[in-house]
């Protein structure tokens, strides 16, 4: 089946520390990729996407590439800012109005 | 307009009362859709509705009504909840509904049920 496996948190980091938060996939066929951002009290945004293998979504400074063989769409941030603190979401989109959402990663960023 | 609006945004009711959750987005999409999302959770599929008709209805109990009343409005009337139905309901629309397209979200509606 199709589902999306994201790495447990809170991810918590110092400003301008380097960000990981790894997320990989298991899907039939080719899907496309998403990472959305929630702020507290609000909905999901779109961070970013990718729609075929090797692509690179980037927005914001953050950077995910799609990456096929090994069924994982890594978010990447070079310097992060405590306006970055939020919950990122992994998400797969393949079935026609179906997307599957990870657990959720919350990035805890201090000055 | 890239905004999908939900009202109200926070309500409280009891076991007994009936209410609706409303979502308007004039984007021009064609799918919209309800998520719920409990705490520290991702949100849960619920409806999806596509050119106004439901498309998918992920085994939602039926004290959930959805309702499209037309293409840039979807409803969701609730009756008889339980406590364990408090939760953020997420509303969001899509271009086509046709797959491989991002949503946009609404802010939600936090619900309490006592």
């Amino acid at each position: 089946g199709n589902s999306v496996t994201q790495m447990e948190g809170p991810v918590t980091l110092s400003e301008e520390a380097f960000l990981t938060i790894n997320c990989t996939y298991t899907a039939t066929g080719y899907p496309s990729l998403f990472w959305y951002v929630q702020y507290p009290g609000e909905g999901l945004q779109l961070l970013l996407k990718a729609t075929k293998a090797d692509d690179k979504g980037s927005n914001k400074g953050f950077e995910a590439t799609y990456r096929k063989e090994t069924t994982s769409f890594h978010l990447e941030k070079g310097s992060v800012q405590v306006s970055d603190s939020a919950v990122y979401f992994c998400a797969l989109n393949y079935n026609f109005n179906k997307f599957y959402f990870g657990s959720g990663t919350k990035l805890n960023v201090k000055p | 307009d890239t905004e999908v609006t939900q009202t109200p945004k926070h309500l409280v009711m009891g076991m007994t009362n009936k209410k609706s959750l409303k979502c308007e987005q004039h984007m021009g999409h064609r799918a919209m859709y309800w998520y719920k999302q409990k705490a520290k959770k991702p949100p849960e599929l619920m409806f999806v509705y596509s050119y106004e008709k439901l498309s998918i209805n992920e085994s939602v109990p039926s004290r959930f009504s959805p309702e499209c009343p037309n293409s840039s409005l979807l409803n969701l009337h609730l009756h008889a909840l339980q406590p364990e139905d408090s939760a953020l309901y997420l509303c969001a629309s899509s271009l086509t509904g046709t797959g491989k397209e991002k949503l946009f979200f609404g802010s939600g509606t936090q619900l309490s049920v006592l």
